[in-house]
């Protein structure tokens, strides 16, 4: 079975802390993406990578950063957090680049900035 | 703009009963597919069904089909016999990267 599996399900951090959300995927994929849900606002795609150190920003890049060293880990990074960042982030990944795989997600983590 | 319309924030449904949820989009790709996401609880976000973009035939996954018109740009979901298990947040979208905002979908004893 498909697997992406996110670091943490839960996570409280404070104003200002750098934040690592991390993500991994055991499917050989060689996209990744990573989306902020919020209510009312749907998913949001902060930025995807389709190869090894390579990223593409989504809708909403600013606050954020990612890194891509390895195929089977994507991970988002909060430089500088701030409390309109508290949200559920989901990772997902796919099969190569091209409009007819589906995504696969991770569980969520529920970030709280305080 | 490449968007989707979910046009109905929330539905219910009665156990056994049928609902469509509804779906238009906009794009300017000649070639995608379109597909519904199922998020309970839980927070996974399930594949429930897709639909390439050039195949007239509509998807069927079991109880679940979709009304796939091209030209309308209009791809609803519908859940017949419905059941308590599938109360959840249905995300429509389109490949590669678009969804829309979500409905909520209740299902009543």
């Amino acid at each position: 079975d498909v697997k992406v599996t996110q670091s943490s399900r839960y996570l409280v951090k404070r104003t200002g802390e750098k934040v690592f959300l991390e993500c991994v995927q055991d499917m050989d994929h060689e996209n990744m993406f990573w989306y902020r849900q919020d209510p009312g606002l749907g998913l949001r795609l902060i930025y995807f990578s389709y190869d090894v150190k390579m990223k593409e920003k989504g809708d909403i890049p600013e606050g954020y950063s990612v890194s891509r060293e390895k195929k089977e880990r994507f991970s988002l990074i909060l430089e500088s957090a701030s409390t309109n960042q508290t949200s559920m982030y989901l990772c997902a990944s796919s099969l190569r680049v091209g409009n007819n795989q589906p995504q696969h997600f991770g569980d969520g983590t529920r970030l709280s900035i305080l | 703009a490449q968007t989707v319309t979910q046009s109905q924030p929330e539905m219910s449904v009665q156990e056994a009963e049928t609902v469509t949820l509804s779906c238009t989009y906009d794009t300017s790709e000649s070639d995608y597919y379109l597909f519904w996401y199922k998020q309970p609880p839980s927070r996974q976000m399930i594949l429930v069904i897709r639909q390439e973009a050039y195949k007239q035939q509509n998807a069927t996954e079991n109880r679940f089909s979709v009304n796939f018109q091209k030209a309308a740009k209009s791809f609803s979901l519908k859940i017949s016999d419905s059941q308590l298990g599938d109360a959840a947040m249905y995300f429509c979208g389109y490949t590669p990267l678009v969804f829309g905002k979500g409905t909520r979908l209740s299902v009543i004893a």
